[in-house]
């Protein structure tokens, strides 16, 4: 069965270093979608695609995190330099939707956790 | 402030009984869905529903729209522990598509 890839599955930095995370959504997926979740909160959408462009991108945290999916396909969202407040999951989904999560299911990695000291 | 209020935030059931989760809000939806995610793991849907009143059935699960498609519940009979973990919902509103903070159930065996 088809899955969403996400690598590191965890990550423990210090703050100020940069990391950055990688997805691999299930293929013929137009939508890619990043969250973040905090321990004991529902995610947040950071940022959202359609192919190789941005739909959303309102909730991201523009100072310090980017995100690309040059080629429509896969992407990596990065954070520079990272803060305490960072330590979260970080969930790559994706779904067929042309734009828009219609009644679509929305498929998620395993996440990757990171962790700053 | 979420869009999507889950209450209650922590559910430990005996196995064999039954619970519901409440999901609410002040928001209108085009449709709502429904999410369970166990520890380390993302999220998987579990159903999503449309219409106002619709209600759905997946084997012991039970999940209701609201008339107003404001609001939903999900209802378990019978619990199992395999049933632990936590619960999301998630409203589609102007194409875009929101998370709850969840409700984590625990079912003792």
């Amino acid at each position: 069965e088809a899955e969403v890839a996400q690598s590191p599955r965890y990550k423990i930095t210090e703050k100020s270093q940069a990391v950055a995370f990688w997805c691999d959504p299930i293929s013929g997926h137009a939508t890619l979608y990043w969250y973040r979740q905090i321990l004991g909160q529902g995610p947040e959408l950071l940022v959202q695609f359609q192919d190789e462009s941005v739909v959303d991108d309102s909730q991201l945290p523009k100072d310090r995190f980017s995100a690309e999916r040059l080629k429509g396909v896969d992407s990596t969202l990065k954070i520079q330099p990272a803060e305490l407040g960072d330590s979260a999951m970080y969930l790559c989904a994706s779904s067929p939707g042309q734009g828009r999560p219609n009644t679509g299911e929305l498929f998620f990695g395993e996440g990757s956790r990171l962790t700053v000291l | 402030t979420q869009l999507l209020e889950q209450s209650p935030q922590f559910l430990s059931i005996q196995e064999g009984e039954n619970l519901t989760v409440y999901c609410n809000s002040s928001s209108v939806f085009s449709s709502l869905q429904w999410y369970r995610q166990e520890p380390g793991e993302g999220p998987v849907l579990l159903v999503t529903v449309v219409t106002g009143g619709e209600v759905k059935k997946l084997k012991r699960l039970t999940f209701q729209f609201g008339d107003a498609r404001k609001d939903s519940s999900l209802h378990i009979t019978a619990a199992q522990p395999g049933d632990t973990g936590l619960y999301l919902c998630a409203g589609e509103r102007d194409y875009k598509l929101s998370f709850g903070a969840g409700t984590t159930v625990t079912v003792r065996a």
